[in-house]
């Protein structure tokens, strides 16, 4: 099994509003990922978690803010966006660095808009 | 200079056609090398992981990479409609937490 879920598959949420973004992976991987895609665009890196804990944080606004409650789960949680941020948002789970075999697994995706 | 070059595309082929999709990167200190396919509105479907050189085959798909020419590939054989998607390469290293630096993408059509 293969397979980081992520949801919802959809969001549109207004500027005033507070949401959350879930992932799930029960590949046993204890490196998870956040990235964010803009149209015709790669993933950029948002956040990386190593064991649970906050390792890399690429510069990103205070507006997005990660969090992983477990081994198998991330969230990121969403206040005061602006339209700009709309766009989709990839976790991916992999083996940590220095493991063997350690490609990263994203989930689908949430397409998220902001009104 | 970007750290991955990859040409955007589009790429368009025959259906049945040999498809060589490639990067270029910069930095030598990359030791693992990755093909995503990503259909549109979907996340990115791993296809190929190789570490540091050579080839490796898995059905249609072949991964190749020279370390010494810092140019990694992809084929594929026998293209099919539905591998019309944007073709990711990707690579990363232990000294860098294994991020991931990817290429721009390609855009690959197959004609049928």
């Amino acid at each position: 099994d293969t397979e980081v879920t992520q949801t919802p598959k959809h969001l549109v949420m207004g500027m005033t509003n507070k949401k959350s973004l879930k992932c799930e992976q029960h590949m046993g991987h204890r490196a998870m990922y956040w990235y964010k895609q803009k149209a015709k665009k790669p993933p950029e890196l948002m956040f990386v978690y190593s064991y649970e804990k906050l390792s890399i944080n690429e510069s990103v606004p205070s507006r997005f803010s990660p969090e992983c409650p477990n081994s198998s789960l991330l969230n990121l949680h969403l206040h005061a966006l602006q339209p700009e941020d709309s766009a989709l948002y990839l976790c991916a789970s992999s083996r940590l660095p220095g493991q063997s075999n350690t490609e990263a697994f994203f989930g689908q995706g949430t397409r998220l808009t902001v009104v | 200079q970007k750290e991955v070059e990859q040409d955007p595309g589009p790429l368009s082929v025959p259906e049945g056609a040999i498809v060589s999709l490639n990067c270029t990167y910069s930095n030598s200190a990359f030791q693992y090398f990755m093909w995503y396919r990503q259909y549109s509105r979907k996340g990115p479907e791993l296809l190929m992981y190789t570490y540091s050189s050579g080839n490796k085959e898995d059905g249609r798909f072949t991964a190749q990479v020279d370390k010494s020419s810092k140019y990694i590939s992809l084929f594929i054989r026998d293209s099919q409609p539905s591998d019309s998607a944007t073709y990711l390469c990707a690579m990363s290293a232990v000294q860098y937490g294994n991020k991931l630096v990817f290429g721009a993408g390609t855009i690959l059509r197959v004609k049928s």
